[in-house]
């Protein structure tokens, strides 16, 4: 148990469509980041949160969104789903550049 | 760049070493990392390494860091079945004030007896 803890553990869509993630970080940590895991590959980094501001982008499309609220549960925004966003989307949470902690992710499947 | 490799695939008998190899590109990683994953779960951090360390042990766990090569490897002890799953070598690398870690494709052990 990590104390990351993500919403819905599992859901499906169909393309076109947006979808809501949600992440509640350990406590006391200030520094959200989200991964998109795909099939039998490693997680790439989305973005990262630090004090309800955006501070670092992977290399993903503007479709990909964020929040971080001031008790720094974060959420992550896919607008207009395609297929090949159907992957593990994990939340990491961290307090001063420490170690990252991994929540247990959220299984999307595009239809 | 930013990469890291792995290869794909190792399969071992119980109670024997596993050693997991993995090479990165960035000489500017500041930690590197260790994750298994089990099957529909999420990422367990095994161990990591400082970037200036060449070794560290940690129970039935041994990396090595050759940073000359940029290679890690792991080194699981007396393997045992528990121990099957994806192994996920990471480097962090700190870019425009934040860090985010770079992962490999991972590598399946598969334990058998």
């Amino acid at each position: 148990e990590t104390g990351v803890t993500q919403s819905p553990t599992h859901l499906i869509k169909t393309r076109g469509q947006q979808v809501t993630l949600r992440c509640s970080s350990q406590s006391g940590h200030n520094t959200v980041s989200w991964y998109q895991q795909a099939l039998g590959q490693g997680p790439q980094f989305i973005f990262q949160y630090y004090r309800e501001e955006e501070n670092g982008r992977g290399n993903f499309p503007p479709r990909f969104s964020g929040l971080q609220f001031p008790n720094y549960s974060s959420e992550l925004n896919v607008n207009a789903l395609e297929l090949d966003d159907s992957a593990l989307y994990l939340c990491a949470s961290t307090e001063g550049g420490g170690e990252l902690f991994f929540g247990e992710g959220s299984r999307l499947t595009v239809l | 760049g930013e990469d890291v490799e792995q290869s794909l695939f190792l399969s071992v008998r119980e109670g024997d070493s596993s050693v997991i190899n993995c090479t990165y590109t960035d000489s500017s990683s500041t930690y590197l990392y260790w994750y298994k994953q089990e099957p529909g779960a999420g990422l367990q951090l095994l161990t990591y390494i400082f970037s200036n360390m060449d070794m560290k042990q940690d129970q039935r766990l041994t990396v090595l860091l050759n940073k000359k090569d940029k290679h890690l490897s792991l080194r699981i002890a007396d393997t045992q079945t528990g121990d099957s799953a994806i192994y996920f070598c990471a480097e962090s690398l700190l870019s425009g004030g934040y860090n985010k870690l770079i992962f490999g494709a991972g590598t399946r052990l598969a334990v058998h007896p």
